[in-house]
Parts: structure tokens; sequence; C-alpha cells
């Protein structure tokens, strides 16, 4: 079974500059997690999809982040514009629904790196 | 809001030696999750606690839950380099569109061989 793909691994952008993160969760997966890893801490989650409807967001910067996962398949995160502190690993996670501990399956993760 | 406090932040041990990490909540969680995160991967399920008091074991790693649900430890016996990573606890909100978790700020363990 393929695992959460994430694309790109690696990013390198300025200050003000745009960017976008895609993920493919688990086939069959309805959950979807994206969650912002800054170096030294533990995950943060900034927004959960049930499916392509937003169930969680309220830790997501909404003045400059924007995720959408239009078709309940595979999502995409942006930045517009960055900041220094969104400097991080970037992580998607997926669940399957009805499993009542669910296990989250994460990707490898993007690390961005705003200069 | 549900903090999770992991101590230490840092262990360096040799090869062989004992460690223990906790993890420490002000709040009641219904479940607790310890992930294991190695550089440039994402964190990866151990195990997870769910009645207080609980204890589970996976080969040389221990697992506890407090009886209020709200701490849990992880032991780990004759560490191995091979144990070196990120350990993340991470407490389990139940909601009906899936699980949350609030994750701790991590304890980076290295083993030394």
């Amino acid at each position: 079974e393929a695992g959460v793909a994430q694309s790109p691994r690696y990013k390198i952008i300025e200050k003000r500059q745009s960017v976008a993160f895609w993920c493919n969760p688990i086939s069959g997966h309805a959950t979807l997690y994206w969650y912002q890893q800054i170096l030294g801490q533990g995950p943060k989650l900034l927004i959960q999809f049930q499916n392509n409807g937003v169930v969680d967001d309220s830790q997501l910067p909404k003045d400059r982040f924007s995720a959408e996962r239009l078709k309940g398949v595979d999502s995409t995160l942006k930045i517009q514009p960055a900041k220094l502190e969104d400097s991080a690993v970037y992580l998607c996670a997926s669940s399957q629904r009805g499993h009542f501990y669910n296990e989250q399956f994460f990707g490898p993760g993007t690390r961005l790196t705003v200069l | 809001t549900q903090l999770l406090e992991q101590s230490p932040q840092f262990l360096s041990i040799q090869e062989g030696e004992n460690l223990t990490v906790y993890c420490n909540s002000s709040s009641v969680f219904s479940s607790l999750q310890w992930y294991r995160q190695e550089p440039g991967e994402g964190p990866v399920l151990l195990v997870t606690v769910v009645t207080g008091g609980e204890v589970k074991k996976l080969k040389r790693l221990t697992f506890q839950f407090g009886d209020a649900r709200k701490d849990s430890s992880l032991h780990i016996t004759a560490a191995q380099p091979g144990d070196t990573g990120l350990y993340l606890c991470a407490g389990i909100t139940i909601k009906a569109a899936g699980n949350k978790l609030t994750f701790g700020g991590g304890t980076r363990v290295l083993v030394k061989p």
C-alpha cells in the first residue's frame, strides 16, 4: 500500500513570495490533515479535512495560508505572502474515517526555508 | 487550550543504558499516542494507550498511561543506536469527523554506540 505522498520535499523562497505544497493521501482515507512543525517543536495542526469539507481550521493563519481539497482526494496548502517565521516542515497526514483511535499516517513532509 | 509538555527535551545516552521520557498535560485526554520521527520523515505511530493506569510493552519499549489520564511515560530498556530519534506524545480529542491530535514538543533521543 502506497503511503502519503508530498511534494516538493524541499523549497527555498524569499519572504513575501508565494509557495504551494501538494499532498496525496493514502487511497480511501477520508480525513486529511496539514501540520506545521517548526524546528525543535512538535507538529501543530493547521487544518483538517473530512472528504472535501473543512472540519477544523482554527489554527490556520487565514490572512496568508489557504488550503483546499476540491475532489476529496489530494490537497494543496498555499502560503501567500510568506514570512520568515513560516520556515518549517509542513506535514500531511491521512486517516480512515470510523477508526476509533485513528492512526494518522504521515508523509515525509516539505521543508520550507524562507529567506 | 490543551497542552502537552515533554521532558527532557534532549537525551543523550550510551548504548545499553535505559531511558525514560515523560509527557504531562494539565488536561485529561481520552487516549494518548506515542510517535517516533526520524530525520526527513514523518512521525510513525508506536502505541495508543487508552485506559488510566494502562501499561503496554513493545519489545524494549514500555509505555504507561497515568491513572488520571493526564500523563504518560515511555521507558526504553537497553537502548540501541536504532532507537535514536524524536519521540512525540500526542493527546487524542475524539471528534465525530476525525480525531484531533495535540502533540507535545518532543524529546530528541541520541543513543551513542
